[in-house]
Order: structure tokens, then sequence, then C-alpha cells
């Protein structure tokens, strides 16, 4: 049964340190998806990346995020600093980009940052 | 861009009714519209989409319908039963590439 794995699926951290979070897209799927989720917002994109290429992070903070693919299985997502206002779950999704429908969720990294 | 919105935010039936939830969207561009359900502690899974060229969708006790005149479509869940019970987000976009979703919808089933 493939699905998204995500780690870690919980984080403490306090304000200031710098946080990873990291997805594991499924096998053969070659869009992939960071989303932020509050109570405030709902669910924003952040950044998505097609064949490990961005293709639109406008979304995100530019000066305190950054997302990464370094290779096919693995996608980044780091805040640093993390600041108390970026507490929130963050997920990630992946695609089998042209042809597909579907954004498979993983279960998604609740940050909490004090 | 796209913005989609989504109502009522909070919505409890009783067991064996049925649940309607709409979404209005304002970009003529966007060409699919996926429905997902997220469950307490996890992330959203899709349970239906419709396509532009389709006006309605059925699949056993869910059906979407879409008004692409208009720009809205809706969910529809017949017969509620308690496990309905979740979070359901509506969504509008092109396939592959970035969804814009709504602010959801907590559906409540009452035994």
């Amino acid at each position: 049964d493939a699905r998204v794995t995500q780690t870690p699926r919980d984080k403490v951290t306090e304000m200031g340190q710098e946080v990873t979070m990291r997805c594991q897209p499924i096998l053969g799927h070659n869009t992939v998806f960071w989303y932020r989720q509050t109570m405030m917002q709902g669910l924003e994109l952040l950044a998505y990346f097609r064949n490990r290429a961005p293709l639109d992070d406008s979304g995100m903070p530019k000066d305190r995020f950054s997302a990464e693919m370094p290779d096919a299985t693995l996608a980044t997502l780091k805040i640093q600093p993390s600041e108390p206002r970026d507490s929130a779950v963050y997920f990630c999704a992946s695609a089998r980009g042209t042809g597909g429908n579907e954004q498979f969720f993983g279960p998604g990294t609740r940050l909490t940052v004090l | 861009g796209e913005n989609v919105e989504q109502h009522p935010s909070t919505l409890s039936v009783q067991e064996g009714d049925s649940a309607v939830i709409k979404c209005t969207y304002s970009d003529s561009a966007s060409n699919y519209f996926p429905w997902y359900k997220q469950e307490l502690g996890k992330g959203p899974q899709l349970i239906i989409d419709i396509r532009s060229n389709v006006g309605e969708k059925k699949d056993q006790r869910i059906a979407v319908t879409l008004n692409k005149t208009a720009k809205h479509f809706s969910l529809h869940i017949t017969e509620t039963q308690p496990e309905d019970s979740a979070v359901y987000f509506c969504a509008a976009g092109d396939p592959g590439n970035q969804f814009y979703f709504g602010t959801g919808t907590s559906l409540t089933v009452i035994p």
C-alpha cells in the first residue's frame, strides 16, 4: 500500500532553532507539494516541485523557509530561525504529475515553536 | 489567482440524513475539482473528484455536482453514518498542479 511518509510526526522546539521536516513521496510520483495547515488560514500551499525542480514557492516566507529535493525520494522543508507563528501542521503531498489527478497527502508534521 | 469559498463551516446532521457542502470558485481556468476528507490527526484523503467537462459524478453514497457557468460545485452525502464525521475540503485547480483549497467544513453525524 503506497503512501507518503513524513518525519518527524511531532516536533517541539524553541524560537530561533532550526527545524527540518522530511517527506518521502510515493515511488513514481514526480510532483511534490508542501502545505501548511492552521485553524486561521486553512490549507496553504507553500511550494511545489516537479522532477525535483521548484515550480512555485511563492507561498513560502523566503527569509526563513527553504524547500529542496535532494533526490527523487526525499523532499525537505527547513525553517531557520523558527518563530512561534510557524506553529502549524505541515503536510507533504505527492502526485504523478502529467496525467495524474490525485494529490496523496502524508500524515503531517505537527510543529510547535515555543 | 483562484479563490475558493466553502460553506457551511460546520454542519451537524442526524444519522441517515443527507449532508450538502457547497463551494464557489473564481478562476474559469480551473478544470478539476476534488473533495478531500480529513479525519483527526490524519492528512486529507481524496473521496471524489470531478472534471470540468462533467456535470455530476456519483460514488455510492457520495456525489458531486458542478455548475461551470455559475462557478460552483457541491458535495452530497446521503444516508450519513457516524464514520462520515470529519472535516471536508473542496479544492479547485489543474490536475498535477496547484490546488486551491476551501476553508473546510466540519461535519458531525449524530447517532
